[in-house]
């Protein structure tokens, strides 16, 4: 299993709504990424997580929280949103943080749109 | 200087043509280099990795790394409408740091 699986594909939610974006992988990485890319624009880097410990957080609004419950899993919950929010979100994983020769494995990202 | 650099294009090849691709990065992201491929509406393809200077060939597919001069380019040999897409450049360090990418339409 050579995939990075993310669900839902699309979500529509309110700005007083709360949801979660789910990604999951079966690849023994030990790395888990959020990315949130917007259209014409490269991917941005949100939080890194290396052996289900958060190790990174770009300085990411506090409605954005993340989760690893274990080594295949990642949530992103979402709560308070703006409709700037709305992007595609993007979860990635990797071998190991500190093995820099590896490239990350994409989803195929959650289209997120706030209304 | 941008951590990765590269020209958003649009890049036009006529089908069957190589296509150049090339982006250049600062010290921080210097340890090694990833070419990813976007089609418009989907996530990132990782579809070549290089870390040593010199030519990495993988198909159709060919890398160049030269650290001297800190640039790193991505040819692509008998371009097919299938290649129109956005390039990545990407360097990592700590993390993987993206360029903003290059677009490319190949002619046919």
């Amino acid at each position: 299993d050579t995939e990075v699986t993310q669900t839902p594909k699309h979500l529509v939610m309110g700005m007083t709504n709360k949801k979660s974006l789910k990604c999951e992988q079966h690849m023994g990485h030990r790395a888990m990424y959020w990315y949130k890319q917007k259209a014409k624009k490269p991917p941005e880097l949100m939080f890194v997580y290396s052996y289900e410990k958060l190790s990174i957080n770009e300085s990411v609004p506090s409605r954005f929280s993340p989760e690893c419950p274990n080594s295949s899993l990642l949530n992103l919950h979402l709560h308070a949103l703006q409709p700037e929010d709305s992007a595609l979100y993007l979860c990635a994983s990797s071998q190991e943080t500190g093995l820099v020769l590896y490239g990350y494995t994409f989803g195929s990202g959650t289209r997120l749109t706030v209304v | 200087q941008k951590e990765v650099e590269q020209n958003s294009g649009p890049l036009s090849v006529p089908e069957g043509a190589i296509a150049s691709l090339n982006c250049t990065y600062s010290d921080r992201v210097s340890q090694s280099f990833f070419w990813y491929r976007q089609y418009s509406g989907k996530s990132p393809e990782l579809i070549m990795s290089i870390y040593s200077n010199g030519d990495k060939e993988d198909g159709r597919f060919t890398a160049q790394l030269n650290k001297a001069s800190q640039y790193v380019s991505l040819l692509i040999r008998d371009s097919q409408p299938s290649d129109s897409a956005t390039y990545l450049c990407a360097g990592r360090d700590d993390k993987i740091i993206f360029g903003k990418g290059t677009r490319l339409h190949i002619l046919p």
